[in-house]
C-alpha cells in the first residue's frame, strides 16, 4: 500500500465550526488531492496540489480552503462546517498524472 | 463539470460468471483508471491505461482503453466472492492533473 494517512479517521462536529483534515505522506509524490464521496456522486475532486504552496480548485471547492507547506502533508480545511459537508473524504497521491494513490478516508459528521 | 457515465450502476451475478462493465465520456481522456472499493476503506487501483485501443490484463481483470478515447472497458472473468464492491472508472484529460471518476459500478457476487 502507498504510503498514506489520513487523520483523524473518524469525526463528528457542529455545524458552524472549523475543521481541518490531514493527509500525511511518506512517498515523496508531488501530486495530492482531496476528494469527497457521497451516495449516488461517487468521487468528487475538492482541491489538488502539484506542488509546496501550489494548489488549485477541484469542481466542489466551494467551503473549503486547502494548505501545502511541505510536500508531505496537504490539509483540508472546512472554515466553517454544514450539514452538507458531512461525507467521507479521501486523499489521494500521485507522482505523475497517470495513476493515483488513496488513503483510507475519513468519515465527517456534521451536526 | 465532466462527467463519466458508468454503467450498469449496480449488478448481481452468480460466482463463475463473467462480468462486464464501461465507463463513457463526453470528453477525450488521454488515460483511463479502474479502481476497486471494499466497504470501509479507499479506492484500490486494478488497472491503468495510457493509449488508445491498449488491452491490459491483471489477473482475472481485463480492461481496454477505447478507440475513441471516450470509453472505457473492464471485464472480470470467472467471478468470486471477494470480487464483491464497487469498481469506479477514472480518467485524465489532456493537460490537467484531475482525476475524474465515474458514480460506480456495485458488483455482488452470489455463491
Amino acid at each position: 500500500d502507498a504510503g498514506i494517512t489520513q487523520s483523524p479517521r473518524h469525526k463528528v462536529t457542529e455545524t458552524g465550526t472549523p475543521v481541518t483534515l490531514r493527509c500525511h505522506q511518506t512517498e515523496n509524490h508531488r501530486y495530492m488531492y482531496w476528494y469527497r464521496q457521497d451516495p449516488g456522486h461517487g468521487l468528487r475532486l475538492i482541491h489538488y496540489s502539484y506542488g509546496v504552496k501550489d494548489t488549485d480548485k477541484g469542481e466542489v471547492s466551494d467551503g473549503y480552503s486547502v494548505s501545502r507547506s511541505k510536500t508531505e502533508d496537504f490539509l483540508l480545511t472546512l472554515e466553517s462546517a454544514t450539514s452538507s459537508q458531512t461525507s467521507v473524504y479521501f486523499c489521494a497521491i500521485s507522482e505523475n498524472p497517470d495513476e493515483a494513490f488513496f488513503g483510507q478516508g475519513t468519515r465527517l459528521t456534521v451536526v | 463539470g465532466q462527467q463519466l457515465n458508468q454503467s450498469p450502476q449496480s449488478m448481481f451475478i452468480q460466482e463463475g460468471e463473467d462480468v462486464s462493465m464501461n465507463c463513457t465520456s463526453s470528453s477525450i481522456f488521454n488515460t483511463w483508471l479502474w479502481y476497486k472499493q471494499d466497504p470501509g476503506e479507499g479506492p484500490v487501483l486494478l488497472i491503468a491505461l495510457y493509449k488508445a485501443g491498449e488491452l491490459t490484463s491483471n489477473g482475472r481483470l481485463t480492461a481496454q482503453f477505447g478507440i475513441t478515447r471516450k470509453d472505457s472497458f473492464l471485464n472480470i472473468s470467472a467471478s468470486i466472492p471477494s470480487d464483491v464492491g464497487i469498481y469506479f472508472c477514472a480518467g485524465t484529460t489532456s493537460g490537467t492533473y484531475k482525476y475524474i471518476f465515474g458514480t460506480g459500478t456495485r458488483l455482488k457476487v452470489l455463491a
